[in-house]
């Protein structure tokens, strides 16, 4: 199974608007919609903020959303503050009891 | 209040074996998924393993098939991972994860375990 396909990085100012993206195939992103979405602070483990596409966990702010695409489902932050920057990680599904994660995307906040 | 406590990491050898526990509170392992996800260091989340409470099957990624096996010790409430034929690509932080019930979201993780596969 390999790993979902996230840009490297992304980066904006604060107050604006970023969103990454994660490509899979049409056996995991492209067939569930159990695509989530987790932040990982540096030597921490990561925290899930986005699940089944769209939906966000008890305390996540709104600023955290999400959609899919055929096999493309993407993430956006809005409103950057400093506190968001951090590794992002995609995860989808991929049929016959396995889950896959995605490459991971550095977000700088300038 | 859901919590994970990984333990068992060490340095080893390349071809040995080491088993990691995850001991669980705040829910109970056998009425629970819980997986294993491990990060090499410097790079990205992989999927190791999950532990289905009700069937009691185990699943695993095709990287550790065959030399990885799941148990659980339900008077403990603990979930092991016992690692086999270790290859230095086995090096990653270790992470126990409680996943949703209804849903492929890794939502309560552990504090991770260190594994070293060096000679």
């Amino acid at each position: 199974q390999s790993a979902l396909t996230q840009p490297p990085s992304a980066s904006g100012s604060p107050g604006q608007s970023v969103t990454i993206s994660c490509t899979g195939t049409t056996s995991d992103v492209g067939a569930y919609n159990y695509v989530s979405w987790y932040q990982q602070h540096p030597g921490k483990a990561p925290k899930l903020i986005l699940y089944e596409v769209i939906k966000r966990p008890s305390g996540v702010p709104d600023r955290f959303s999400g959609s899919k695409s055929g096999s493309t489902a993407s993430l956006t932050v809005s409103g950057l503050q400093a506190a968001d920057e951090a590794h992002y990680y995609c995860g989808s599904y991929a049929g016959s009891n396995n889950f896959v994660f995605g490459t991971g995307t550095k977000v700088t906040v300038l | 209040e859901v919590q994970l406590v990984e333990t068992g990491g060490a340095l080893i050898q390349p071809g040995g074996s080491l088993r990691l526990s995850c001991a669980a509170s705040g829910f109970t392992v056998s009425d629970n998924y819980v997986s294993w996800v491990r990060q090499a260091p410097g790079k990205g989340l992989e999927w190791v393993s999950i532990f289905y409470s009700r069937s009691s099957d185990s699943f695993y990624a095709d990287s550790v098939k065959g030399r990885f096996t799941l148990s659980r010790d339900n008077s403990k409430n603990t979930l092991s991972l016992q690692m086999n034929s270790l290859r230095a690509e086995d090096t990653a932080v270790y992470w126990c994860v409680r996943r949703h019930n209804t849903s492929w979201a890794h939502q309560w993780w552990g504090q991770g375990t260190l594994v070293t596969v060096s000679s």
